[in-house]
């Protein structure tokens, strides 16, 4: 079945630091979501990448779509106090309309 | 819009027993979505619904679940004969109809988190 692999696991940076996080699907996704969890929290929506090779940009975060769409990334720039949280990426295959098969998280921890 | 709501938020059960969780989706959403997160882990799908139908559901969910939404709206998840390994939080999102290939935001519950003794 579909596989969805995110890297790293942790990272820590100190507050000003940029962080990146990498998602890489098994199969081609017909598209891709982002969201963060805090702790303790439950995960909330931050965006959708839908066409091969897309760029889109929220204030400090950057996320970006693969040419072959079995790939992802998300940016932040500049990391802050409230950027703590796991970030996941979540995809959706061309033959599963409802069924989005998350990684399993990249745990980001920011020293001020 | 008052979110998606779960109850109950802690569920502790002895090992055999059987449980039942409930989730009130987003009043104008009609996909319904289980799924469960251990820790560490991100959420495992389950199964979803559109309106009251069951759409979809995973092969790794074994036969002591069942999911139901009878009048599109609420949705009940029930683990029959529970076993150690079913504990984790179970989580519910809700979403409108997804057109094409883009998909559509889910919106996450607080979870109920189940305890196995």
């Amino acid at each position: 079945g579909q596989q969805v692999m995110q890297i790293p696991q942790y990272q820590h940076v100190q507050e000003g630091e940029d962080f990146t996080t990498y998602c890489n699907s098994s199969t081609t996704l017909s598209n891709i979501q982002w969201y963060k969890q805090r702790p303790g929290g439950h995960p909330v929506f931050l965006i959708q990448l839908v066409k091969s090779g897309e760029v889109k940009k929220q204030k400090r975060l950057t996320f970006q779509f693969g040419e072959a769409k079995k790939n992802s990334s998300l940016h932040i720039t500049a990391t802050q106090t409230t950027d703590v949280g796991t970030y996941f990426c979540a995809g959706r295959s061309g033959t599963s309309y409802g069924k989005l098969t998350f990684g399993q998280g990249t745990i980001l921890t920011v020293h001020p | 819009d008052t979110g998606v709501s779960q109850d109950p938020r802690h569920k502790i059960t002895k090992r055999g027993q059987n449980v039942t969780f409930r989730c009130d989706p987003i009043s104008e959403h009609n996909r319904l979505y289980w799924y469960r997160q251990t820790l560490g882990q991100g959420p495992e799908f389950l199964t979803y619904f559109q309106n009251e139908a069951q759409l979809e559901k995973s092969r790794l969910l074994s036969d002591r679940f069942s999911a139901e939404r009878p009048k599109g709206s609420f949705s009940t998840l029930e683990i029959q004969r529970t076993e150690q390994g079913d504990s984790a939080m179970y989580l519910c999102a809700s979403s409108l109809d997804s057109r094409g290939t883009g998909g559509q935001p889910q919106h996450f519950g607080d979870g109920t988190r189940l305890s196995i003794l």
